[in-house]
């Protein structure tokens, strides 16, 4: 059964570094989400993206963030200066072009940003 | 804006025993879905079942059952027959078509032997 895939699995950082997580959404899928997972807390939305731009995109997703999908296979959540509170679980989630109100999750990022 | 509220932060079930999670939503459109995910220990979020909110009848999954309450605005989640491997967190959500999920703040359960 096709899968979301996410690497790296933990990603440690120290404060004011770029990171770039990397999903590779289920193949025929034409949606995608980031959603971030603080510890303890409810998953919240950052950013959705199809045909190629940002669709809609929470208060969370400020300047430092930045999402691209470079071809044709892999999805990417770059946060441009990392801080303290950017610690989290990064989940990339995606969706088919019939139901789309499905979402299908990755295994998740930990960044630990120290 | 949609809402989402899960009033129990923790539960326990025995065992082949049987466990409803309540949810609550608020939104002001006709169409949307709900959906419960699970989130084992692994962190991994696991759809468990869905349902739209156009359809009357109650979705199932194996032993997974919802009871969908338009009017009330209520989406529990009904586990038959509990095992050890349902232990984990489980969120309930809420989208509109195509759009963003929104969580709500989970229940932790605990199937013990």
């Amino acid at each position: 059964e096709p899968e979301v895939t996410q690497t790296p699995s933990h990603q440690v950082t120290q404060m004011g570094q770029e990171v770039i997580l990397r999903c590779v959404p289920i193949s025929n899928h034409l949606y995608f989400y980031w959603y971030r997972q603080i510890l303890g807390q409810k998953v919240e939305f950052l950013v959705s993206f199809y045909n190629n731009e940002i669709s809609e995109k929470s208060e969370i997703f400020d300047d430092q963030f930045s999402v691209e999908r470079p071809d044709g296979s892999n999805f990417t959540l770059k946060i441009r200066s990392t801080k303290l509170e950017d610690s989290a679980m990064y989940f990339c989630a995606s969706s088919d072009p019939v139901n789309t109100d499905t979402q299908y999750f990755g295994p998740g990022t930990r960044l630990t940003v120290l | 804006a949609q809402t989402v509220t899960q009033s129990q932060p923790e539960m326990s079930v025995q065992e082949a025993e049987t466990v409803t999670l309540s949810c609550t939503y608020d939104t002001s459109e006709n169409n949307y879905y709900l959906f419960w995910y699970k989130q084992p220990p692994s962190r991994q979020m696991i759809l468990v079942i869905r349902q739209e909110a156009y359809k009357q009848q109650n979705a199932t999954e194996n032993r997974f059952s919802v009871n969908f309450q338009k009017a009330a605005k209520s989406f529990s989640l009904k586990i038959s027959d509990s095992q050890l491997g349902d232990t984990a967190m489980y969120f309930c959500a809420s989208s509109l078509y195509g759009n963003k999920l929104v969580f709500g703040a989970g229940t932790i359960l605990r199937v013990k032997s």
